[in-house]
């Protein structure tokens, strides 16, 4: 298997632009996670799925972020407008059963400027 | 209520000696415990698990972690550094329904 892609990989955009970041998760996990990692905050837990349900998006940051999970094959998080104090890199992780081994995407290093 | 404590935020080791990085837990469940590693610029990558079987787990890279439950700790560590060690370290702690909670990281320092 692949492992976890998320894309892109970097994305650079402006104050106030929408942006999707995407996640495909390995093959017959049924969780799906979406951290957001930054020097000032360390790694958070933003949301979580279990079959493509959310269960908890107690993390998201505000209304300008929104997360899908259409199938299990994809998800994306969405954040419109974007701000400056969104820059982060944001990871997706998704696990066989939700307190076993995640498994790590690379990650997207989102600028905004 | 489930907690993490990882007590050192960075550690510096010289190459060659040993690496010891503390992980303390708190859980109203019998947990899994986990340790991450993330290297600049990467994701994390599970570096050991322990699942309630031997309380001495060993990983990849040389690494192994003792669960005390006495202590409630998990503490990390690698008889001898070696540069490529260096990185971030994440404790992890995974309770009743499927809640996983993870430490704020330790930075592993590697001096020649």
């Amino acid at each position: 298997d692949a492992g976890v892609i998320q894309s892109p990989r970097h994305e650079v955009t402006e104050m106030g632009q929408e942006v999707t970041l995407r996640c495909k998760p390995i093959s017959g996990h049924d969780y799906l996670f979406w951290y957001r990692q930054t020097m000032m905050r360390g790694l958070e837990l933003l949301i979580y799925f279990n079959n493509n349900v959310p269960i908890d998006d107690s993390g998201m940051p505000e209304d300008r972020f929104s997360a899908k999970m259409p199938n299990a094959s994809f998800s994306t998080l969405k954040i419109q407008p974007s701000e400056p104090r969104d820059s982060a890199v944001y990871f997706c992780a998704s696990s066989l059963g939700g307190g076993n081994i995640q498994y790590f995407g690379a990650g997207t290093r989102l600028s905004v400027l | 209520a489930q907690s993490v404590t990882q007590l050192d935020s960075h550690v510096s080791v010289s190459e060659g000696t040993p690496v010891l990085l503390r992980c303390n837990y708190s859980s109203s469940y019998s947990p899994s415990l986990f340790w991450y590693v993330q290297h600049p610029n990467k994701g994390l990558q599970l570096l050991l698990k322990y699942t309630s079987a031997a309380t001495l787990v060993k990983g990849i890279n040389g690494f192994e972690a003792e669960f005390k439950k006495s202590e409630t700790s998990f503490h990390l560590t690698k008889p001898s550094a070696h540069m490529s060690d260096a990185a971030e370290y994440f404790c992890v702690v995974s309770g009743g329904y499927q809640k996983v909670t993870f430490g704020t990281g330790t930075k592993l320092q590697v001096i020649p």
